[in-house]
């Protein structure tokens, strides 16, 4: 089975501190992505990775980035925390090898981010 | 990616099958149905997808309308692990690879 795990499924920060989540996959899958979930809004998607070192913003990148150094591991990094990101944060990852519509995505349990 | 409509909420009793809708009437010729789940406090959780024929695996069916502008996922014998929020969306073959999630259905397990 496809593993995806997140650094930490609950997370408590104060405005203004640098945040890192942390999301490693163990099927040698190409995409990888970051989304978060709020009550209301559904799944957004923050940034997504198809390659190590590649990343591409997804509808509401700003305030956050993201790094890919190993293909297994993609982080999600706060710049300054603020209290409007405090959300629900899934990873996922997929094959990428086959065409958008045949993808499917195995997601982490996420974490959730409290910002003071 | 096309919209797709699902009930609010529907209600089973454990071991019952259990029929989820879903409308899709401006689907497009390559976009497939996908269907995901998400169980209280955790990550959505892949069920199935199909393009026009009806779909077997292990947790679930997915019947296709013939016009392709419905679909339906069965799932055969309810339990209470299957307590969740389930989610139809359409994937077309070009543009970003984001699942666009909708309201879903709430499906609520009666023992």
């Amino acid at each position: 089975d496809v593993k995806v795990t997140q650094s930490s499924r609950y997370l408590v920060k104060r405005t203004g501190e640098k945040v890192f989540l942390e999301c490693v996959q163990d099927m040698d899958h190409e995409n990888m992505f970051w989304y978060r979930q709020d009550p209301g809004l559904g799944l957004r998607l923050i940034y997504f990775s198809y390659d190590v070192k590649m990343k591409e913003k997804g509808d509401i990148p700003e305030g956050y980035s993201v790094s890919r150094e190993k293909k297994e591991r993609f982080s999600l990094i706060l710049e300054s925390a603020s209290t409007n990101q405090t959300s629900m944060y899934l990873c996922a990852s997929s094959h990428g090898w086959a065409g958008a519509n045949t993808d499917t995505q195995y997601f982490g349990p996420g974490t959730r981010l409290t910002v003071l | 990616d096309a919209k797709t409509t699902q009930p609010n909420s529907m209600e089973s009793n454990e071991e019952e099958p259990v029929h989820l809708p879903c409308n899709h009437s401006t689907i497009s010729g390559t976009d497939y149905i996908h269907w995901y789940r998400q169980l209280p406090s955790q990550g959505p959780e892949y069920v199935i997808h199909g393009l026009t024929s009806n779909v077997n695996n292990r947790m679930a069916s997915l019947a296709i309308a013939e016009d392709r502008k419905s679909s339906t996922l069965i799932l055969h014998r309810a339990t209470l692990r299957d307590a969740a929020v389930y989610y139809c969306i359409l994937r077309g073959d070009t543009g970003f690879q984001k699942l666009v999630f909708g309201t879903g259905t709430r499906l609520l397990v009666s023992p």
